[in-house]
C-alpha cells in the first residue's frame, strides 16, 4: 500500500492521559498535513510541514498539541493533557509540491478516530 | 462568516436526476479551488480540480465565478456510487496559515 498511513486506526483514552498519533506520508511527498474532523463539518487545518521544518500552525492548536516530522518522513501528533472536546478523526495528508501551491493536491490517510471519556 | 460556505443538505434524488451544488467563499485572493468527495466513515479524496474556464470529467462539471466568489458542482446521470459528501475546497493563496480551507459538505443520497 503505497497511499497515506495512519496508526492508529481508533484511540479510546480517559480524560486527561496523553495519546501519540502516528502518520507515514506516501514517500515522495515533501509537505505534510494534519487535519481534525468533527461529525458533521469538513476537515480544520491544524498544522503543516515541509519537509522536517513545521511551517505553520493554526490557532486551533492549543499548547497541548505538539505535532514533529522529525526526519522529514514519518509525523506524529501528540496531545497532552485530553479533554472530552478534543474528540474527533485526526487526519493526515501528504503532497508533493516543487513550485506553486496554486495546484496543490492533498492525499489523506484514513484517520485515527479520538474518544476522550 | 465562514470562509467556505454549503448548503449541508441531504440532497436526496433518484439515480439518473441531476444535482447540482454551490458553494461560495469569502476570501477574494483565493486562488485555486476543488471538489473532494468523503464517504461515509472514509477520508475525503480528491474528486476534482475547479478552472475558472470550467471544467468538465464525465459526469461531472465544474465552475467557477471568481466575481461571484462562487464555485458549483453538476453531476448528471447520478449513480447509487455518487452517494457520498462532497466538501468543496479553497486554497486561500500562499502565505496563509490556513492552507487547503474545507467547507463543511455536502450529503448526497442517490435513491434506487
Amino acid at each position: 500500500d503505497t497511499g497515506v498511513s495512519q496508526n492508529p486506526r481508533h484511540k479510546i483514552t480517559k480524560r486527561g492521559q496523553n495519546v501519540t498519533f502516528r502518520c507515514d506520508p506516501i514517500s515522495e511527498h515533501n509537505r505534510l498535513y494534519w487535519y481534525r474532523q468533527t461529525l458533521g463539518q469538513g476537515p480544520e487545518f491544524l498544522t503543516y510541514f515541509q519537509n522536517e521544518a513545521q511551517l505553520e500552525k493554526s490557532r486551533l492548536l492549543s499548547d497541548r498539541f505538539s505535532a514533529e516530522r522529525p526526519k522529514g518522513s514519518f509525523s506524529t501528533l501528540e496531545i497532552q493533557r485530553t479533554e472530552q472536546g478534543d474528540s474527533a478523526m485526526y487526519l493526515c495528508a501528504s503532497s508533493f509540491q516543487g513550485g506553486s501551491r496554486a495546484n496543490e493536491k492533498l492525499f489523506f490517510g484514513s484517520g485515527t478516530q479520538l474518544s476522550v471519556l | 462568516r465562514k470562509e467556505v460556505e454549503q448548503d449541508p443538505g441531504p440532497f436526496n434524488v433518484p439515480e439518473g436526476a441531476t444535482v447540482a451544488f454551490n458553494c461560495t467563499y469569502s476570501n477574494s485572493a483565493s486562488q485555486s479551488f476543488f471538489w473532494y468527495r468523503q464517504d461515509c466513515r472514509k477520508e475525503p479524496k480528491l474528486l476534482m480540480s475547479v478552472y475558472s474556464s470550467g471544467n468538465e470529467d464525465g459526469r461531472f462539471t465544474a465552475q467557477l465565478n471568481r466575481a461571484s466568489q462562487y464555485i458549483s458542482l453538476l453531476i448528471r446521470d447520478s449513480k447509487l456510487s455518487d452517494s457520498a459528501t462532497y466538501l468543496c475546497v479553497v486554497n486561500e493563496g500562499v502565505g496563509s496559515a490556513r492552507q487547503l480551507t474545507f467547507g463543511s459538505g455536502t450529503q448526497l443520497t442517490v435513491l434506487p
